[in-house]
Order: structure tokens, then C-alpha cells, then sequence
């Protein structure tokens, strides 16, 4: 069975600071991993995703997130926020053709 | 928490056979809802925003005679998938946004097999 575990429920920063939205999952194979996001009253966006080729995965907005599969993450970075960046962001592990979704983490942007 | 419901989890169907696939918001009235479609190993694809009582809005090359959306109240929208054939096998998901828009959640989707 696979399991996705975002670790905050809320992340505030200011604007032109790092951003770090964490993602724990457990999975039984190699999964794909993604990460999506969500503005107010939207459907999702895929930033990025993993699947077994390059574990520094690079996405767009200037998002980041490396796959460690030594400490089962797979933490969404980015060097410098932008007040556009506020917005839910989800995990989602995919494993067998079954999408398992974090529960999410809404990030706030500070001015 | 808000609890999606979307059933079924997984139906094998024939070539030229029409499915209906549910989702439920169980505890939350959802005035929105999104269908997505997922081929393996590839990222979520927004189909259609389902608003109740009004048209779904479809994304570009999405064929809103094949994928009929319905959201006819504020805790259930359908998506039937007419005339089904192989290639429109893959894993369906459905998520609702709680009344206010402040938060999204997610059903177990639907895999899809047709035959």
C-alpha cells in the first residue's frame, strides 16, 4: 500500500525567501511522484514530477524537488517566493496506475 | 475531515458500452468539481470544471459528447464515458472544492478498463 504524508498543514513565508514544502510517502515499488498546485476556486497544475529518471527534478516557476529514496521525501523547494506562489500545494504518489494525494499545504506569502 | 466519495473504484466494461462514474461529496456541499484523467506514469489531465446546476466547462480536446458531466446538486456530479472504447481506458479522478473555494479534496478515482 502506498501512503502520502505532507508534514505541514501551513507554510507562511516572506516574499524573496526560500520556500521548503515537505512530502514523506511510503510505497511498495518504484513509484511516480508529483507535485501539484492549486489556486483558489482552480483545478490543479502539475509543477513537476519524478519517475525514476533524474532524482533532482526540476519544474516550472522556478519549483524544484529531489526524490531521496533513502528518506522516502520528496520535498518541494524553491530559492525565492513570489507573492503568485500562494496556493495549495498536493504530493501525489502514483504506484500501479493508483494516485494516492497528500493532503495538501497551503502556503502563504508574506509581503 | 470533507470526505470525497467516487465510485465505482474500478470497472471493466465493453467496446461501445456507456459508464457512469460517480462523485460525492459526503460532508461538504460542492458547488464546483473537477474531473481529471491519468494515463500510467503521466500526469493528472483536468477534462472538465463542473459547476451545479450550469454546463461543465470542458478543457481544449476534450469531447464533451463522450464525457457527459453532470452536476445536478451541490453533493454529486456524474461523468459517463459513452460509447467507451480502448483507448479511453485510464484512471479517472473527481475532487470538489468546499463552498468557500478554501480547500480541495480529493475521490479515490475510478480505473477504467475497456475491453
Amino acid at each position: 500500500a502506498q501512503s502520502v504524508t505532507q508534514l505541514d498543514s501551513h507554510v507562511s513565508v516572506s516574499e524573496g525567501t526560500p520556500v521548503l514544502l515537505r512530502c514523506n510517502y511510503s510505497s511498495s515499488y518504484s513509484p511516480s511522484l508529483f507535485w501539484y498546485v492549486q489556486h483558489p476556486n482552480k483545478g490543479l497544475q502539475l509543477l513537476l514530477k519524478y519517475t525514476s529518471a533524474a532524482t533532482l527534478v526540476k519544474g516550472i516557476n522556478g519549483f524544484e524537488a529531489e526524490f531521496k529514496k533513502s528518506e522516502t521525501s520528496f520535498h518541494l523547494t524553491k530559492p525565492s517566493a513570489h507573492m503568485s506562489d500562494a496556493a495549495e500545494y498536493f504530493c501525489v504518489v502514483s504506484e500501479s496506475g493508483q494516485l494516492t494525494f497528500g493532503s495538501g499545504t497551503q502556503l502563504t506569502v508574506l509581503p | 475531515g470533507a470526505v470525497v466519495s467516487q465510485h465505482p473504484s474500478w470497472v471493466i466494461c465493453k467496446s461501445g458500452t456507456s459508464v457512469k462514474i460517480e462523485c460525492r461529496s459526503l460532508d461538504f456541499q460542492a458547488t464546483t468539481m473537477f474531473w481529471y484523467r491519468q494515463f500510467p506514469k503521466q500526469s493528472l489531465m483536468l477534462m472538465a470544471t463542473s459547476n451545479e446546476g450550469s454546463k461543465a466547462t470542458y478543457e481544449q480536446g476534450v469531447e464533451k459528447d463522450k464525457f457527459l458531466i453532470n452536476h445536478a446538486s451541490l453533493t454529486l456530479s456524474t461523468l459517463t464515458v459513452t460509447s467507451a472504447h480502448p483507448e479511453d481506458s485510464s484512471f479517472y479522478i473527481c475532487s470538489a472544492i468546499t463552498g468557500l473555494g478554501e480547500k480541495l479534496f480529493f475521490g479515490s478515482g475510478t480505473q477504467l478498463s475497456v475491453l
